[in-house]
């Protein structure tokens, strides 16, 4: 089955720097490729996501990019803030979703 | 409106006993699941029911047992509850056919002492 790694496990930043979360996936038919944010006491939540069609997608801060031939897709996060601290946990899927193990981001007033 | 709603969100209880969580999803979606989270974190699928049909079953001690009355309902009821079964544990339902993530509701924190 499909296998997802996530790097690094802890990711500090200063407000207002850019935060980079990669992702390797295992299995080349994976076609879809989520990224979720889990804030305290609260269950993930889908914030953006990216097909195996598009090599990047964009939504105000954030954007995913996918470089399928190395089989590795990213989060980037830009002019971070504090309500930006959480985990964040990557997946892809040729048919279910395998999630990566979390990444803890921390922003640094 | 909450499209994935977990009962309860906290559960303390005593070794041994036998506790339900409940979960109920009015997205319309064929699909649900449960995932257990450790304290580290880690995401780790349980069960998953598409139709009222089993079709994820990881491997998960036989005192879990998922039951799945409708397709918007899925239910865990574990048995002779362990030290090691404290977690957080979320329900999740996606469309089947639809190539598109899954969506979580708020998770039972388990506490088991």
């Amino acid at each position: 089955g499909e296998n997802v790694e996530q790097h690094p496990s802890t990711l500090s930043v200063q407000e207002g720097d850019s935060a980079v979360i990669k992702c390797t996936y295992s299995d080349s038919a994976s076609n879809y490729f989520p990224w979720y944010k889990q804030e305290l006491g609260k269950g993930p939540q889908l914030i953006i996501d990216i097909r195996s069609n598009v090599g990047e997608k964009k939504d105000q801060r954030i954007a995913v990019t996918l470089n399928k031939t190395a089989k590795h897709f990213s989060l980037h996060i830009t002019e971070t803030q504090p309500e930006d601290s959480a985990v964040y946990f990557c997946a892809a899927r040729p048919n279910r979703l395998a999630f990566g193990k979390g990444n803890q981001v921390v922003v640094i007033p | 409106d909450t499209a994935v709603s977990q009962t309860p969100k906290y559960l303390v209880t005593q070794m041994g006993n036998d506790k339900s969580i409940k979960c109920e999803q009015n997205l319309g979606h064929d699909t649900m699941y449960w995932y257990k989270q450790d304290s580290k974190k880690f995401l780790k699928i349980m069960f998953s029911y598409n139709n009222k049909e089993l079709i994820i079953n990881e491997t998960v001690p036989n005192r879990f047992s998922p039951k799945s009355p409708d397709k918007a309902h899925l239910n865990l009821h574990i048995n002779s509850l362990e030290l090691g079964d404290s977690a957080v544990y979320f329900c999740a339902s996606s469309q089947i056919t639809a190539n598109y993530g899954y969506t979580f509701g708020s998770g039972t924190r388990l506490t088991v002492v």
